[in-house]
């Protein structure tokens, strides 16, 4: 398969708590991107990192890439009840428009 | 406006009928994508028109048929489908920038709604 792995598959936390995901991926990349999905809707695009960025940050959420580990973490700080739901991420490589989709981590925030 | 919209939201279809689903942006992006996606499973990318040019096709069984009127407009076309076809189908648009990276919006996917098709 060509997909990106994503670990943890679940992972649940309280309100306020951090939350990690992590994506790992098989072939050199253009960017990654990080999508979330409320169940059974369509996905929001959260951000953008480039292969020649190692970090970007927006608002409360901080990406990492690690090219030599074809690896990307999303961290979300202070988290809400509101940002219950699965997160994805999705690479490309460059000169194509095909986005490979890792398996996706179930957030689940509690009140 | 960053706003994908698909219609309709729910399809339910025998396996005779002909149907279509239909995918609409005004943001000026030249790609434009098909996904489908299962419960609990990340979107398979289906089909990619760049410049309302067919650019992937996924082997993707012939029963769906993509469309590209115009550079706002993408359409699925349904025919004889299986009930195993009974899934979330999702497009999404973007503004290609692997030629030259002048707009920090470039390649990111803006994603409609979906449209939630079940085929009897």
């Amino acid at each position: 398969s060509q997909q990106g792995e994503e670990d943890p598959q679940a992972l649940s936390i309280q309100e306020g708590e951090n939350a990690t995901m992590n994506c790992s991926y098989k072939t050199s990349i253009n960017n990654l991107q990080w999508y979330r999905q409320n169940s059974g809707r369509g996905l929001v695009h959260l951000i953008l990192i480039r292969s020649n960025e190692r970090e970007k940050h927006s608002g409360r959420l901080r990406v990492t890439l690690d090219t030599s580990k074809k690896s990307s973490s999303l961290l979300i700080t202070a988290s809400r009840a509101a940002d219950t739901a699965s997160y994805f991420c999705a690479t490309s490589t460059s000169g194509t428009y095909k986005y490979i989709f890792g398996t996706g981590t179930r957030l689940k925030v509690l009140a | 406006d960053t706003e994908v919209t698909q219609t309709p939201k729910h399809l339910v279809m025998g396996m005779t009928n002909k149907k279509s689903l239909k995918c609409e942006q005004h943001m000026g992006h030249r790609a434009m994508y098909w996904y489908k996606q299962k419960a609990k499973k990340p979107p398979e990318l289906m089909f990619v028109y760049s410049y309302e040019k067919l650019s992937i096709n996924e082997s993707v069984p012939s029963r769906f048929s993509p469309e590209c009127p115009n550079s706002s407009l993408l359409n699925l076309h349904l025919h004889a489908l299986q009930p195993e076809d009974s899934a979330l189908y999702l497009c999404a648009s973007s503004q290609p920038g692997f030629i030259a990276v002048t707009n920090r919006d470039t390649d990111t996917q803006y994603f409609g709604p979906g449209t939630r098709l079940t085929v009897l």
